[in-house]
């Protein structure tokens, strides 16, 4: 099973909206809602933001919104902050595995 | 709160084996999956594998030849095995709750992370 695939940077200005796509397979994304998303701070573990391709654990912020079509899932952000400024990484069931995106760097301008 | 600690060597010799234990704190071990995640430095976070507490197990296919888990429910704690390590397993290891039914398919507590380098 191949890495998903997302977008090494993105950006947008604060108050803005940003979307950050994880495309993947028939075999992963596209045959499983089980897509989460994680936001990784410099120097620290990932954190839950997005599970089940659409929901937010307790806690995460409802500007932050989950989507999927087709083998590709997305992650909005929208009203950006600057403590949004991060790595995302997205990660999807693949059977009896599971796959992560490379990562997209958030840059807040 | 649950919490995940990990612990072990934080270096490890080139062809030798790399163990760390991840042990849980503030909830049951029990009827959930646990998940060994690792990052090596600039670069995206990649599985490993994920094992019940049953002690069933699932692996990632390019690591499945050398990985090896395990659970002790007994002290609430989980370990990871890799063999026959070289530098490119040289990396920040998590350990993490889920992914499964129980977890709605989610990692959603992780360990704070534990640096291995492989080096002689």
């Amino acid at each position: 099973h191949s890495a998903l695939t997302q977008p090494p940077s993105a950006s947008g200005s604060l108050g803005q909206s940003v979307t950050i796509s994880c495309a993947g397979t028939s075999s992963d994304v596209g045959r499983y809602d089980h897509v989460s998303w994680f936001q990784q701070l410099p120097g620290k573990a990932p954190k839950l933001m997005i599970y089940e391709v659409s929901r937010r654990p307790s806690g995460v912020p409802d500007r932050f919104s989950g989507s999927k079509s087709g083998n590709t899932a997305s992650l909005t952000v929208s009203g950006l902050q600057a403590e949004d400024e991060a790595d995302y990484y997205c990660c999807s069931h693949a059977g009896r595995v599971w796959v992560f995106g490379g990562g997209t760097k958030l840059t807040v301008l | 709160q649950v919490q995940l600690q990990e612990s072990g060597p934080g270096l490890v010799k080139p062809s030798e084996t790399l163990s760390l234990t991840c042990t849980v704190s503030g909830g049951s071990i029990s009827n959930y999956y646990w998940t060994w995640i690792r990052q090596p430095a600039d670069e995206g976070l990649e599985w490993i594998g994920r094992i019940y507490s049953s002690g069933s197990t699932d692996y990632n296919p390019s690591l499945r030849s050398r990985v090896t888990m395990s659970v002790d429910t007994s002290k609430n704690q989980f370990s990871l095995k890799l063999t026959s390590v070289t530098a490119a397993d040289t990396a920040v290891y998590y350990c993490a709750r889920g992914p499964g039914a129980a977890t709605s398919e989610a990692l959603d507590f992780w360990g704070q992370g534990t640096l291995v380098t492989v080096s002689s």
